[in-house]
């Protein structure tokens, strides 16, 4: 079983609707919960990160935390197409600093 | 925010040779480098993790002798497939950390395309 599991879509939503992602993890020993976003032929870019369990809202974009279930979420609102783009999900442990377990990612398209 | 380059971008070779890629922080010294490789529709997965001036440590499952890494400098560490094979055909990316503990002090590079034919 992989330690993160992330559906690789594509998912497909009309401009203005909202994306809605998640991951799912078996370690319970994560502590840092990251999103990343990646453009075709681009590295990875840090959209937000949450310590321990909790919400946080930064813009359009908000990401849950539900350790309980071992279940994080992003949510995009008001999608544009420039949002469009692969979304990576990413976890580390407070005792392996920089090692991220990531997901496969996410494929975002956003129609005009 | 911080830039992290590769180099090369993409590269085909033939198998048995060997295989050199850069990673580089542009604008600023990192203290630590990271090198994932992510197969198709597959995670980034981690293969080790380098400190300048000293020897890189590898995850399990990753040939040490395989994958060279050098971490010579606070800007530069290189990644070298040694043999390669079509089986070392990847994508492969590098981070590069800076001081500090959050995570906005790593950066990602935009990640080298090996094929072995």
């Amino acid at each position: 079983q992989k330690e993160v599991e992330q559906d690789p879509g594509p998912l497909s939503v009309p401009e203005g609707a909202i994306v809605s992602l998640n991951c799912t993890y078996s370690n319970s020993a994560f502590q840092y919960f990251m999103w990343y976003r990646q453009y075709s032929r681009k590295g990875p870019e840090l959209l937000m990160y949450t310590y321990s369990s909790g919400n946080k809202e930064d813009g359009r974009f908000t990401a849950q935390v539900d350790k309980s279930s071992k279940y994080i979420s992003l949510f995009i609102r008001d999608s544009q197409p420039s949002d469009s783009a692969t979304y990576l999900c990413a976890m580390m442990t407070t005792d392996s600093w920089g090692k991220f377990q990531f997901g496969a990612g996410t494929q975002v398209v956003v129609t005009p | 925010g911080a830039v992290v380059s590769q180099h090369p971008s993409w590269v085909i070779c033939k198998s048995g040779t060997s295989v050199k890629i850069e990673c580089r922080s542009l604008d600023f010294q990192a203290t630590t480098m990271f090198w994932y490789r992510q197969f198709p529709k597959q995670s980034l997965m981690l293969m080790a993790t380098s400190n300048e001036g000293s020897k890189a440590t590898y995850e399990q499952g990753v040939e040490k002798d395989k994958f060279l890494i050098n971490h010579a400098s606070l800007t530069l560490s290189t990644l070298t497939v040694t043999s390669a094979h079509p089986e070392d055909s990847s994508f492969y990316i590098c981070s590069a950390k800076t001081g500090g503990h959050g995570m906005e002090t790593q950066y990602f590079g935009p990640g080298t395309r090996l094929l072995v034919l």
